[in-house]
């Protein structure tokens, strides 16, 4: 299975930018990247995806190096309703979510 | 659309009891999967299916089965309930997988509580 690493936990305050990295040592050349967000008692929830590059949609922006074994989240000016587990899967159509980032935003 | 459906929503069982978790899904999808969270972890692959008539293990299949003569329902069952799977369970759906398509954005349901006492 194609895992990938991310940070445990971070901290944040409201109103700055908060980037999650996760590393894909072992993507493989076809699978597309995707990060999700979990709030406690829900299912997750899908933020963004990519394939290289940079996307960025109305909640996020996706940054995307030319050798792919990275990725990071990008979320401009978080609010306390951010606070929430965020996951990079990995392993293509066998998908594995791991233990995810914990990100806390305080005031 | 209801989206992606999942029964029962709370249960506690016996051990050594057995149940099924029921997932559904309305939106036409050939991918589905089952997820474990155990408290304060991730989640956890424990089956997953590519289309009716396919399924294949995940990252812990022990102690459960599944299957999936339809597109649309993808249950799964516990044999012999242990303390160990005391967990919440989540059922998700995808159009696709993840491999080579851009449609492979998952959609979770609510998630089946389950403790085994």
């Amino acid at each position: 299975l194609a895992k990938t690493t991310q940070p445990i936990s971070m901290d944040s305050y409201e109103g700055q930018e908060v980037n999650i990295t996760c590393s894909h040592n072992n993507i493989a050349t076809n699978d597309y990247i995707t990060w999700y967000q979990q709030f406690p008692s829900q299912g997750p929830r899908f933020i963004i995806q990519g394939y290289k590059t940079k996307v960025t949609n109305e909640v996020a922006s996706l940054f995307i190096p030319a050798d792919r074994k990275s990725s990071t989240l990008s979320l401009p000016r978080v609010s306390l309703s951010d606070t929430a587990v965020y996951y990079c899967p990995g392993g293509g159509n066998k998908l594995t979510f791991g233990t995810g980032t914990q990100l806390k935003v305080e005031l | 659309n209801a989206g992606v459906t999942q029964t029962p929503k709370f249960r506690i069982l016996k051990i050594g009891q057995s149940m099924t978790l029921q997932c559904t899904q309305d939106m036409n999808h050939n991918y589905m999967y089952w997820y474990r969270q155990d408290p304060g972890m991730g989640l956890k692959l424990i089956y997953y299916s590519v289309g009716a008539g396919i399924t294949d293990k995940g990252e812990v299949p022990n102690g459960y089965n599944v299957s999936r003569s339809t597109t649309e329902d993808f249950p799964l069952r516990l044999e012999l309930a242990a303390p160990s799977q005391t967990s919440v369970y989540f059922c998700a759906s995808s159009l696709s997988g993840m491999s080579g398509r851009s449609d492979g954005e998952l959609f979770f349901g609510e998630g089946s509580r389950l403790t085994v006492l």
